[in-house]
């Protein structure tokens, strides 16, 4: 069965650089999720976007922005970065605001140095 | 506030023995969703079950079991006759709930670390 899909799965950049990261839920789910997951921690919740709309909020820098697009696709977009957003990035995805099971990919792992 | 707790840092057991991972959550909230996750040395989050607040039937699946108890504010994970592969770090994590199901805005516990010995 078709899982979530996260790109790039690894990632380097340097401060102060922007990075970009892409998901692409698992087929007929129009809700995606971010979470963060630094090193040795557990994963926190960023933002989710249902039907193309932000639906929640959570602890998400200003420094970060996130969309979600026509094909439910989602980006999250970090900019400034720093040392410390070094971390595991997952988006997760379900159906219809949290209707079903919440699925995660496999992670992207962004290092910045 | 919400908080899962999961006292356990790590567990080692020995292939074969069962294994039981314990969580346990506060939440202000009458309806509510419990989940579990296990994350291998690979990295990633794979689910395992979901569960809500009105469903305080235990469920088994295979080698895996649940028990839900709601007067303890319990959602403890058993692992019988654990394997080699059972090896990574298990997630508690707890949910609000919205209108369509849960809210998904995941509040994790800091996880347990199991390591299966051969």
């Amino acid at each position: 069965a078709a899982g979530v899909i996260q790109s790039p799965r690894h990632l380097i950049k340097e401060k102060r650089e922007t990075a970009t990261l892409k998901c692409y839920p698992i087929p007929r789910h129009d809700t995606v999720y971010w979470y963060q997951q630094g090193p040795g921690q557990d994963p926190q919740f960023l933002i989710s976007f249902y039907e193309k709309m932000q639906s929640d909020k959570g602890s998400i820098p200003d420094r970060f922005s996130a969309q979600q697009f026509s094909d439910y696709h989602s980006e999250l977009n970090m900019s400034s970065l720093e040392l410390g957003d070094s971390a595991l990035y997952f988006c997760a995805s379900s159906r219809r605001l949290g209707a079903g099971e919440l699925f995660f990919g496999e992670g992207s792992r962004l290092t910045v140095l | 506030a919400q908080k899962v707790t999961q006292a356990q840092t790590e567990i080692s057991v020995v292939e074969k023995e069962d294994v039981t991972l314990d969580c346990v959550y506060e939440t202000r909230d009458t309806t509510y969703y419990l989940f579990w996750y296990k994350q291998p040395p690979s990295g990633e989050l794979v689910f395992l079950i979901r569960r809500n607040s009105f469903d305080e039937q235990n469920e088994i699946s295979g080698r895996y079991s649940w028990n839900f108890q709601k007067s303890t504010s319990s959602f403890n994970f058993t692992i019988t006759a654990s394997q080699v592969v059972d090896s990574a770090v298990y997630f508690c994590a707890l949910s609000e709930a919205n209108y369509g199901g849960a809210t998904n805005k995941l509040i994790f516990g800091t996880g347990t670390l199991l390591a299966v010995q051969p």
